[in-house]
């Protein structure tokens, strides 16, 4: 089975440029959640969402970001006019439910840099 | 607001050490603590511990969790270097997404 696909790994934008970053969840998990982790930092939660659904946003900076995930497809997470202090891994976690069950299953990231 | 501090940052062992993972918490309708491995890739699930007192054991690596003085430690004995990662420490509490502290950097050199 294949866990949770990010794509692209890496990515390099310059400065006022839009960054799209796509996750892929674990088949059949219908529960995703972005995390981002800036260097010496630990995961910090940025959006929960299900199908067609934002659940949780609390995380995410009011401007310029934004996140989905559609009846189909992955669930992309978008930085429009990035800006240097974006450079960072993103992090695209899958859970069957509500994480209440306690494991996450991670991708592998996806880092950007901001030129 | 919920926090989760790891300690030691850093950490440098010779491999056969013994080492201890630090993580305490302070949150608000805590449910769940867990433990993850981070090498340059995906975090990868090692623990999750719910009741205080009881140790998970997987191999070389095990983990138990005190719930009246809000902290959780992870041990590895006999250290290899693969061994070497991030490990970072993760609290559910209440409806909120997890809360993840800084993570502890191991190496363990040959």
């Amino acid at each position: 089975n294949a866990g949770v696909m990010q794509n692209p790994r890496h990515l390099v934008r310059r400065r006022g440029q839009e960054a799209r970053l796509r996750c892929s969840p674990v088949k059949g998990h219908s529960h995703v959640y972005w995390y981002r982790q800036l260097p010496e930092e630990g995961l910090k939660f940025m959006v929960y969402l299900q199908k067609e659904n934002i659940i949780d946003e609390s995380g995410m900076p009011k401007e310029r970001f934004s996140a989905e995930f559609p009846k189909e497809g992955p669930s992309i997470l978008r930085i429009q006019q990035v800006v240097r202090g974006d450079s960072a891994a993103y992090f695209c976690a899958s859970s069957p439910v509500w994480q209440s069950t306690g494991e996450l299953f991670f991708g592998e990231g996806s880092r950007l840099t901001v030129l | 607001e919920d926090k989760v501090v790891q300690s030691p940052l850093s950490l440098v062992v010779h491999e056969g050490d013994t080492v201890t993972l630090n993580c305490s918490y302070e949150v608000t309708n805590f449910r769940s603590l867990l433990w993850y491995k981070q090498e340059k890739k995906a975090p990868t699930f090692l623990f999750m511990l719910t009741s205080s007192g009881i140790e998970k054991k997987s191999g070389r690596l095990s983990s138990i969790l005190d719930k009246k003085e809000l902290f959780s430690i992870l041990n590895i004995t006999a250290t290899q270097t693969g061994d070497s990662a991030i490990y970072l420490c993760a609290v559910e509490a209440g409806n909120t997404p997890l809360v993840f502290g800084k993570g502890t950097r191991l190496s363990v050199i040959a």
